[in-house]
């Protein structure tokens, strides 16, 4: 069973530019999440979905991030424009059975803004 | 607001020894699970192991256990016949029971060296 993808894996940029990252989820899962890891630190989540529904996106700031999943599948997260302290590997992470399902996590896709 | 803390940045262990990671957490819930994710320097995070807060008994998944005292907020693990491939940065991470929420809660993670 193929895992959770995530592209591209590693992205640099200028400030002020625009990104975005895609992820395609574990097949038949319903729950996905994004998670920002800074530097030496643990992940923090960004904003989850059951299905195609954003049902938390508190800790996503919404001045610049946006995220969308059309059709329950694939997600793509946004970030117009980054900053220099977007600077961090952005993980995708997928459940079959909703919320209280074991997470399985993509590779990440590590952003370097300059 | 429910914490997690990792004290040991770094540790290091010697082939086929044992090496015990620590973790504490602070929640006020009484329901909530509890793991502990791999982080090898590809950044695919793995499970290694969850715990359930209800059970009492220690949860272990061949080398790897866990020694949960959940009056103590503690849950530490347990690598046993360490090898290179163990190493990694593990992270431990705490979610609640309730909530609707699915949220991991990670802390700043140990990064663990093992030598030949």
């Amino acid at each position: 069973e193929a895992g959770v993808v995530q592209s591209p894996r590693y992205k640099i940029i200028e400030k002020k530019q625009p990104v975005a990252f895609w992820c395609n989820p574990i097949s038949g899962h319903n729950t996905l999440y994004w998670y920002r890891q800074n530097l030496g630190q643990g992940p923090e989540l960004l904003i989850r979905y059951e299905n195609e529904e954003a049902v938390d996106d508190s800790q996503l700031p919404k001045d610049r991030f946006s995220a969308e999943r059309l059709k329950g599948v694939d997600s793509t997260l946004k970030i117009q424009p980054a900053e220099l302290g977007d600077s961090a590997v952005y993980l995708c992470a997928t459940a079959g059975q909703g919320w209280a399902d074991t997470q399985y996590f993509g590779p990440g896709t590590r952003l370097t803004v300059l | 607001a429910q914490t997690v803390t990792q004290s040991q940045p770094e540790m290091s262990v010697q082939e086929a020894e044992t090496v015990t990671l620590s973790c504490t957490y602070d929640t006020s819930e009484s329901d909530y699970y509890l793991f502990w994710y791999k982080q090898p320097p590809s950044r695919q995070m793995i499970l290694v192991i969850r715990q359930e807060a209800y059970k009492q008994q220690n949860a272990t998944e061949n080398r790897f256990s866990v020694n949960f005292q959940k009056a103590a907020k503690s849950f530490s693990l347990k690598i046993s016949d360490s090898q290179l491939g163990d190493a990694a940065m593990y992270f431990c991470a705490y979610r609640s029971a309730g909530g609707n929420t699915g949220k991991l809660i990670f802390g700043q993670g140990t990064t663990l060296q093992v030598k030949p």
